[in-house]
């Protein structure tokens, strides 16, 4: 089945520790995404990649990291510098990013910061 | 700055009534919106999308208007089930190159249909 995989779903980290999340998907889609979700907030763009080998940062970049190596992978860093990272992340991709078509989600990773 | 509300309030509904949700813009030209469906701890699925230069869109149960003199789009669930009890999310794509590409989202609304 093709979708997207994000790991872990949970995970607990120390303050002053850099963690990073996996986003794959196999949907052979150009343009991928990673979004914040706290409560009683909408979705926050973190960083966007139109295409591999290309990323731009979003709304709330500051303490965050990407790389897109691969057309199927868009790995997420949260680093020590990002002041509050408790939240739920999501990555979603799209066929192309200058399209209005669906955004296709993962399950989301939980990060709780001790 | 940009600004999309959704009610913040969760809507309680009878089954088989209709559910009608809003998403409110504010200082944004969207070219199209996008409605999802998210269930606790899991990730946004896509409903229906509808353009600028479209009315009304229907899918099954799902009917979606969007007025951009109002600057607003509305959500309706006919004939709701407990099934339909999620949060419903409204995203607005821009019309610039770089907006486009890059979904705005409000912060959803709950739906809550008892039988």
């Amino acid at each position: 089945d093709g979708g997207i995989t994000q790991s872990p779903k949970y995970l607990f980290r120390k303050e002053g520790q850099n963690v990073t999340l996996s986003c794959e998907q196999n949907l052979n889609h150009d343009a991928m995404y990673w979004y914040r979700q706290d409560p009683g907030q909408g979705l926050r763009l973190i960083y966007y990649s139109q295409i591999v080998n290309d990323f731009q940062k979003g709304d709330i970049a500051e303490g965050y990291s990407v790389s897109r190596e691969k057309k199927e992978s868009f790995p997420l860093t949260v680093t020590s510098a990002q002041k509050n990272p408790t939240a739920f992340y999501l990555c979603a991709s799209r066929r192309t990013f200058r399209e209005s078509g669906e955004l296709f989600f993962g399950e989301g990773s939980r990060l709780t910061v001790l | 700055s940009q600004k999309i509300e959704q009610n913040s309030e969760a809507l309680n509904i009878q089954e088989g009534k209709t559910a009608t949700l809003t998403c409110n813009y504010t200082n944004y030209s969207p070219a199209y919106l996008q409605w999802y469906r998210q269930d606790p701890g899991r990730g946004p699925v896509f409903l229906l999308l509808i353009r600028e230069n479209e009315k009304e869109k229907r899918k099954e149960r799902l009917k979606v208007t969007f007025d951009t003199t109002l600057k607003q789009s509305l959500f309706h669930i006919t004939a709701s089930q407990p099934a339909d009890s999620a949060t419903y999310l409204c995203a607005l794509g821009g019309m610039t190159t770089d907006s486009w590409g890059k979904l705005q989202f409000g912060a959803g609304t709950q739906v809550v249909v008892t039988p």
